[in-house]
């Protein structure tokens, strides 16, 4: 099973900072096959960046992602009260798919 | 559109199984596959399995043995069962389409709560 680590965890942020957070993998993934989800509380995940750094439909352009092998990451160049969630990777390199523990991305 | 929900009994008690129904539309279960997803009460999502177009499955190896996907193509019905359910088995219950060129679940249903217990 390919495992995924996110970081941080919970991260804080103000309005018009710029914020990354990361994914590792424990094994190489195909960057076609790393994705990023976004939930909001209370709300099913909406699929936010696929295949590493395509922007989903009316995902927000201040969004990207990047990486290769085994290490992604996601930015947001200046964060909007709207961006606050939970950012989750996803990642098939065989089964199982497998989900990041998230990042909870918190606006001050 | 394309749109999946799911329903299911809510409230289980432990050891009994469990059946829920994703029901989609905007899209035919001939062409696409849907997952199954979990995710517990403040946890993270978890996959469970796949039902491909053609009709094949895949689990995931740590619950194969309690969990079973099947479909009705003509209702646009898929089904997940499980049995002999826990009380660790309390989550919310997902299906998403699969997008089977770059793995992802590119539409989710609103989810249905399952609690086990007593």
């Amino acid at each position: 099973e390919n495992v995924l680590t996110q970081s941080p965890a919970i991260m804080s942020a103000s309005p018009g900072e710029k914020v990354t957070m990361t994914c590792r993998a424990s094994s190489s993934v195909s960057s076609s096959y790393l994705h990023w989800y976004q939930q909001k509380s209370g709300a099913s995940p909406k699929l936010w960046i696929y295949s590493t750094s395509n922007l989903a439909s009316g995902v927000p352009a201040r969004f990207s992602g990047s990486g290769s092998g085994t290490s992604y990451s996601l930015t947001i160049s200046s964060v909007e009260a709207e961006d606050a969630a939970t950012y989750y990777c996803q990642q098939y390199s065989g089964y199982p798919w497998t989900f990041g523990g998230g990042t909870k991305l918190e606006i001050k | 559109q394309v749109q999946l929900k799911e329903s299911g009994p809510g409230l289980v008690a432990p050891s009994q199984s469990l059946s829920i129904t994703c029901t989609v539309s905007g899209f035919s279960l001939t062409s696409y596959g849907v997952h199954w997803v979990r995710q517990p009460p403040g946890k993270g999502l978890e996959w469970l399995g796949v039902i491909w177009a053609g009709g094949s499955t895949n689990y995931n190896s740590a619950l194969m043995s309690r969990l079973s996907i099947s479909k009705d193509n003509s209702k646009s019905q898929v089904f997940l069962k499980m049995n002999s359910l826990q009380t660790d088995d309390t989550a919310m219950y997902y299906c998403a389409r699969g997008e089977i060129t770059k793995r992802d679940f590119d539409y989710w249903g609103q989810g249905t709560t399952l609690t086990v217990s007593s």
